[in-house]
C-alpha cells in the first residue's frame, strides 16, 4: 500500500508563505492526494484534494510534481489560525475498499 | 445544516465496562469511518462502512465492535475487551466510490474517552 511521507513539525511566520511537504514515492496512478488539517481538540477538516495538476482553493494551493512522488501543500499567508496537525494521505482508486489512512502529519507552528 | 454528530462529547467509564459512542450523519453519506487518536498521535483506523449493513476491520478493531442498521448511523461500542480505550474517537463519512470527489471525508468534533 502507497504510504506517505511528512516532517514531523515545522516553523512559519505570521503572513508568510508556507510549504508543507509530502513523499508518496510510492503512489499509484490512480490515486488522489488528500490534504487535511486537525486544530487543537477538534476533527480534522478537509483542505484540499488532486490526482496530478495543481489545484487551488479559498484554503491552500496543491502543488504535484510531475512524478506524483512528491507533492506540496501551499499556504499563501499564514495566520495563526493555521497553526495546526497537517495530514497528507492518499486515496486508494485500486480497490473498492475506500479505506483512508493518516500517518502523524506535520506539526505547523506560527509565530507571529 | 449538514454534518456529523458525535455523542457524548466527554465520557468516562469504569474498567470493565462497555461504552458505546454515537455517529450520526445527515448528509446522506453511504461511507462511515471510526479513528482512534491518541495524545500527540495521529488517526488510526478501528472501522469502516461502505454500505449499510456492511463494514470492514481497520488497523486497530480489536476490543471494538460497529453497527450499520440505518445509513444516517454508525456507533461505535468500545467493550472490556478494549485494553487501554483511553483516547480521542473521531467519526467521519464520506461519498464512497472512485472520481475527482469521492471519498472526500468530513468529520465530528469527536468524542473524549476517558477510563477511571
Amino acid at each position: 500500500d502507497a504510504k506517505t511521507t511528512q516532517p514531523n513539525s515545522m516553523e512559519s511566520n505570521e503572513e508568510e508563505p508556507v510549504h508543507l511537504p509530502c513523499n508518496h514515492s510510492t503512489i499509484s496512478g490512480t490515486d488522489y492526494i488528500h490534504w487535511y488539517r486537525q486544530l487543537p481538540s477538534q476533527g480534522p477538516e478537509y483542505v484540499i484534494h488532486g490526482l496530478t495538476s495543481n489545484v487551488n482553493n479559498r484554503m491552500a494551493s496543491l502543488a504535484i510534481a510531475e512524478d506524483r512522488k512528491s507533492s506540496t501543500l501551499i499556504l499563501h499567508r499564514a495566520t495563526l489560525r493555521d497553526a495546526a496537525v497537517y495530514y497528507c494521505i492518499l486515496r486508494y482508486e485500486k480497490s473498492n475498499n475506500n479505506d483512508m489512512r493518516f500517518g502523524a502529519g506535520t506539526r505547523l507552528t506560527v509565530k507571529p | 445544516d449538514g454534518g456529523i454528530t458525535q455523542s457524548p462529547k466527554y465520557l468516562f467509564r469504569k474498567e470493565g465496562q462497555n461504552v458505546t459512542l454515537s455517529c450520526e450523519q445527515n448528509l446522506n453519506h453511504d461511507a462511515m469511518y471510526w479513528y482512534r487518536q491518541d495524545p500527540g498521535q495521529g488517526l488510526r483506523l478501528i472501522y469502516y462502512s461502505q454500505i449499510v449493513n456492511d463494514f470492514q476491520k481497520g488497523d486497530i478493531a480489536e476490543g471494538y465492535s460497529v453497527s450499520r442498521e440505518k445509513k444516517e448511523s454508525f456507533p461505535l461500542t468500545v467493550t472490556s475487551a478494549q485494553k487501554n480505550p483511553t483516547a480521542f474517537y473521531l467519526c467521519a463519512s464520506s461519498i464512497p466510490g472512485k472520481g475527482a470527489g469521492a471519498n472526500v471525508l468530513t468529520f465530528g468534533a469527536g468524542s473524549r474517552l476517558t477510563v477511571l
